[in-house]
């Protein structure tokens, strides 16, 4: 079966810094798509950023980035200058056939003040 | 615009009873539509999936069920509630695909669910 591992169950940053989410994947597949999604308090599910595997480069969403590592099957989130609203679950996710994303069991990220 | 629905927001339920979550999506056509339950504390897990009406795939053997009697409709089911049901439920949409996923997910606002 396909995995997702976060190791981190858990991080914090100081308001302003920048914090790395880590996510790594298993596939046998050539073509596929990567994702972070974030889950505030209210548990709406939100799409931060997609990453196209067959891109070299990385995706950038005004704050978020990501470090994708293909050969290594990585793929972290960059978040730069955390504000308090950052602070939520994230979900790391990778897209199968049929669009069946397989999701990791997600980070807490904790912003402090 | 498309919005998806998904009620009710929170449901208490008692062993044995049956269940019945609705979802709609509305502004698009022939979506594909999704179930995911999230434990707490933990990720998602995908329950069902469909692609079109009465297309349903079942990811994970378990005691619910899922319909899809229109084309922006997708219910989840269940005869007889367990404990082990309870969880957040979320319904979600995508655009059809039929290759590597490669679209992104608009979810509902979920339903959380107390089986007592």
């Amino acid at each position: 079966a396909q995995t997702v591992t976060q190791s981190q169950p858990e991080m914090s940053v100081q308001e302003a810094e920048t914090v790395t989410l880590s996510c790594t994947y298993d596939t046998s597949e050539s073509d596929y798509y990567l994702f972070w999604y974030k889950q505030p308090p209210s548990r709406q599910m939100i799409l931060v950023i997609r990453q196209e595997a067959y891109k070299q480069q990385n995706a950038t969403e005004n704050r978020f980035s990501v470090n994708f590592q293909k050969a290594a099957k990585s793929f972290s989130l960059k978040i730069s200058d955390s504000q308090l609203g950052d602070a939520a679950m994230y979900f790391c996710a990778k897209g199968e056939y049929g669009n069946k994303l397989v999701f990791g069991a997600g980070t807490i990220l904790r912003v402090k003040s | 615009s498309q919005t998806i629905h998904q009620w009710p927001a929170t449901l208490v339920q008692p062993v044995g009873s049956p269940l019945s979550l609705e979802c709609t999506v509305e502004g698009t056509s022939n979506p594909n539509l999704y179930w995911y339950r999230q434990a707490a504390g933990r990720g998602l897990q995908l329950l069902f999936y469909s692609i079109g009406i009465g297309q349903i795939s079942s990811e994970v053997p378990q005691n619910l069920s899922a319909s899809r009697p229109q084309d922006r409709q997708f219910i989840l089911s269940s005869k007889k509630l367990l404990l082990s049901d309870s969880g957040f439920y979320l319904c979600a949409w995508s655009t059809p695909k039929f290759s590597v996923g490669n679209e992104k997910l608009f979810f509902g606002s979920g339903t959380q669910l107390s089986v007592l």
